[in-house]
């Protein structure tokens, strides 16, 4: 059975100090691996999708990297408005659902 | 990408009621989905909607309890019957996933059952 597991289940930083955020996952053969950013009272926003391992992304102060059990989402010198909730989904071969992670909450106190 | 539109945006609803969900996209689109969001938990797919044929639902999840519409290729209704506590939930409509281009969301319904 896919799984993912994000961790951690909330993080508080101060801004402009870097962390990382961690989506671990089991899947019979990835076809992809999606970061969303999802803020209070709406729906999901696409970050990033990932391929295969040793593939990064990068987007203003945010950069996703994949290996083959997990991938990370490294946050650099973040500021109040990157408070949300993370999510992570993999999908695997063929055309099966995505399967989510329970996200990670993000909190960046100026 | 797709603009997503889902009304109504919330609700408060007296158990045994159904409520019915509408997802409207501004393009025109083959697969539409519908998921789930109960508080502290995964975002878990309930159906996928193809238009001309009957939804695919997932585990757990039943035509009877969530029946779906897909009249054409922009447009999509879930509803929500015979509603309990347990159905509150956020309700959000998805469109995308094919050809390696990611799924994009609505805002979701907030649905709330007394």
């Amino acid at each position: 059975e896919d799984q993912v597991t994000q961790s951690p289940e909330a993080l508080r930083l101060q801004e402009g100090e870097s962390s990382s955020l961690n989506c671990s996952y089991t899947v019979s053969g990835l076809r992809g691996l999606f970061w969303y950013r999802q803020d209070p009272g709406k729906g999901p926003e696409f970050l990033f999708t990932l391929y295969s391992a040793g593939e990064e992304k990068e987007k203003e102060r945010l950069k996703a990297t994949l290996t083959k059990k997990e991938s990370f989402l490294h946050i650099t010198a973040p500021k109040p408005e990157d408070s949300a909730t993370y999510l992570c989904a993999v999908q695997a071969s063929g055309n099966t659902p995505l399967v989510f992670g329970k996200g990670t909450r993000l909190s960046v106190i100026a | 990408s797709a603009v997503i539109s889902q009304k109504p945006s919330r609700d408060i609803c007296q158990r045994g009621t159904s409520l019915t969900i509408q997802c409207q996209v501004d393009s025109q689109v083959t697969m539409m989905f519908w998921y789930r969001q109960q508080p502290g938990q995964s975002l878990t797919l309930i159906a996928t909607a193809n238009q001309g044929s009957e939804a695919t639902y997932e585990s757990g999840f039943v035509i009877d309890k969530f029946p779906i519409s897909r009249p054409n290729l922009t447009f999509s209704t879930l509803t929500v019957s015979n509603m309990s506590p347990e159905d509150s939930s956020i309700y959000l409509c998805s469109v995308g996933g094919q050809r390696n281009q990611p799924q994009h969301f609505g805002d979701g319904t907030r649905l709330s059952i007394l």
